[in-house]
């Protein structure tokens, strides 16, 4: 049972690159998130989503594309890279509202 | 929405002694409310939760209190020991509308226990 994996573990990017933080879980949950965790500022919500096929923006969604085609995965895409967007990134997952989240061992992302 | 605030952000305490950390909620609607512990390096790691309609609970050294009516609860460590120093999160989940399930965060407190 492996849990929330996320890759990759680091990643540096070129401002205006894009790429996709991937991200999976095996324990048939409904309630997947993404959060970006900055000094200060705690874990703020990108996107998340309650099943597949349905999606929806957090706090922060600006400059994130967000898919869930199947229970299992649930990819990020960052569009055009900014400076900005350097922070570390945590895809989380639970069973439903009201459960326990579980998070992923995160992505540190700088974008140069 | 929901908004969540944190306070203190970051405590230190002597081996030995008690922390505690509250935080307040804006949504009465609000009805789980989940303790996040974060070491360094790692990822955020549930260590205790509580629902609306009990107004605390304990897990060994580790006790959560909820007030409804003013809207905070709180996170109580008694014996702290170094391996209990952290950031720790708070969070609040509306179980109700476009926003169901939805965690609302803390910005964090950085506890650390001087040995």
């Amino acid at each position: 049972n492996a849990g929330v994996t996320q890759t990759p573990k680091f990643q540096v990017l070129k401002t205006g690159q894009s790429m996709t933080l991937q991200c999976a879980q095996d324990m048939n949950h409904e309630y997947m998130s993404w959060y970006r965790q900055d000094p200060g500022m705690g874990l703020r919500l990108i996107h998340y989503s309650v099943g597949a096929g349905i999606t929806d923006q957090g706090e922060v969604p600006n400059g994130y594309n967000v898919s869930r085609s199947t229970t299992e995965d649930f990819p990020l895409r960052l569009l055009s890279a900014a400076p900005s967007q350097t922070s570390v990134y945590f895809c989380a997952s639970s069973y439903g509202a009201g459960t326990e989240a579980f998070f992923g061992q995160g992505t540190r992302l700088t974008v140069v | 929405g929901e908004n969540v605030e944190q306070h203190p952000s970051t405590l230190s305490v002597q081996e030995g002694d008690s922390a505690v950390i509250k935080c307040t909620y804006s949504d009465s609607a609000s009805n789980y409310f989940p303790w996040y512990k974060q070491e360094l390096g790692k990822r955020p790691q549930l260590i205790i939760d509580i629902r609306s309609n009990v107004g605390e609970k304990k897990d060994q050294r580790i006790a959560v209190t909820l007030n409804k009516t003013a809207k905070h609860f709180s996170l109580h460590i008694t014996e702290t020991q170094p391996e209990d120093s952290a950031v720790y999160f708070c969070a609040a989940s509306i179980d109700r509308g476009s926003t169901l399930g939805r965690l609302y965060f803390g910005r964090g407190t950085q506890l650390t226990v001087w040995p």
